[in-house]
C-alpha cells in the first residue's frame, strides 16, 4: 500500500459528460502528480501541483483541469469526454518536488461509452 | 531529460537473479536514475534510485557504471510476483521540470517457474 488513495476505482460515463477524479496524497507529501495511461500511449505525465500551486504541466488537454486544495488533496476534472479519454488515471505524491521518489495510487479506470 | 533504452522483454527463472539493463548515454550530472515497476495495471511502484554510487535496499540493487551511461537493476531472487514491466527513468533534480517522471516503454520481465 503506497498510502496514496484514489477514488473512485472505476468510472463509466458517456461522451460529452464531465467527471471528477479525486486523490489523497500520503501524509506529509506536498506534491501531487497526475498521469494518464492508455493502451496505445503508455504512462503520460499530465500535471503537477506543489502545496496548492501548479508546478509543471505535461500533455494535459484544455478540456482537463486540476487543482490542489489547502488540505493537499487534489482533483482532476475531465470535461466534454471523448471515447479516446478512456484510460487509467494515476495520482502520485512526493514529499517535495526536489528528487524525492513519487509514490503512486492504484488509479481510476475511466471508461467513456 | 535524458532518454533511456531498455530491452523490450526478458525472461528469468524463479529463484534466480534478474538483471535488467538500462542505457542512458546522454545522462547529465544533475540527473538521477530511478527504477519503477508496474504489475498488471496497478500503480507504478518505486523500487530504487541512485546518482553515481551503487545502491541497495530491501527490494533490489542498482549498479551504475562509472561513466554513468548505463545501469543494471538486480532482483537477487526473482519470484513469480516480480513479473511486471520495469521502467528505468532519468530524472533531473535541480532546475527545469524537476519532480515529474517521464516513463518510456520499459522492460516486460516474465519470471517463470
Amino acid at each position: 500500500d503506497s498510502g496514496v488513495t484514489q477514488t473512485p476505482k472505476h468510472l463509466i460515463t458517456a461522451t460529452g459528460q464531465r467527471v471528477t477524479l479525486r486523490c489523497s496524497p500520503r501524509s506529509g507529501d506536498l506534491s501531487v502528480y497526475w498521469y494518464q495511461q492508455s493502451l496505445d500511449q503508455g504512462l503520460q505525465f499530465l500535471i503537477q501541483y506543489y502545496n496548492g500551486e501548479e508546478r509543471a504541466k505535461g500533455n494535459i488537454l484544455e478540456r482537463f483541469s486540476a487543482q490542489q486544495f489547502p488540505d493537499l488533496h487534489s482533483e482532476l476534472n475531465l470535461s466534454s469526454l471523448e471515447l479516446g479519454d478512456s484510460a487509467l488515471y494515476f495520482c502520485a505524491s512526493s514529499v517535495s518536488g526536489e528528487g524525492s521518489p513519487l509514490h503512486f495510487g492504484n488509479g481510476t479506470r475511466l471508461t467513456v461509452t | 531529460d535524458a532518454k533511456t533504452t531498455q530491452p523490450t522483454s526478458m525472461d528469468c527463472a524463479e529463484g534466480r537473479a534478474a538483471n535488467l539493463p538500462c542505457n542512458h548515454s546522454t545522462i547529465s550530472g544533475n540527473e538521477y536514475v530511478y527504477w519503477y515497476r508496474q504489475i498488471h495495471s496497478q500503480g507504478p511502484q518505486y523500487i530504487i534510485h541512485g546518482l553515481k554510487n551503487n545502491e541497495t535496499n530491501e527490494m533490489a540493487s542498482l549498479i551504475i557504471t562509472e561513466d554513468r551511461k548505463s545501469s543494471t537493476l538486480i532482483l537477487p531472487h526473482a519470484t513469480l510476483r516480480d513479473t511486471a514491466v520495469y521502467y528505468c527513468i532519468v530524472r533531473r533534480i535541480y532546475g527545469g521540470s524537476q519532480g515529474n517522471l517521464i516513463f518510456g516503454k520499459g522492460t516486460k520481465l516474465s519470471v517463470k517457474p
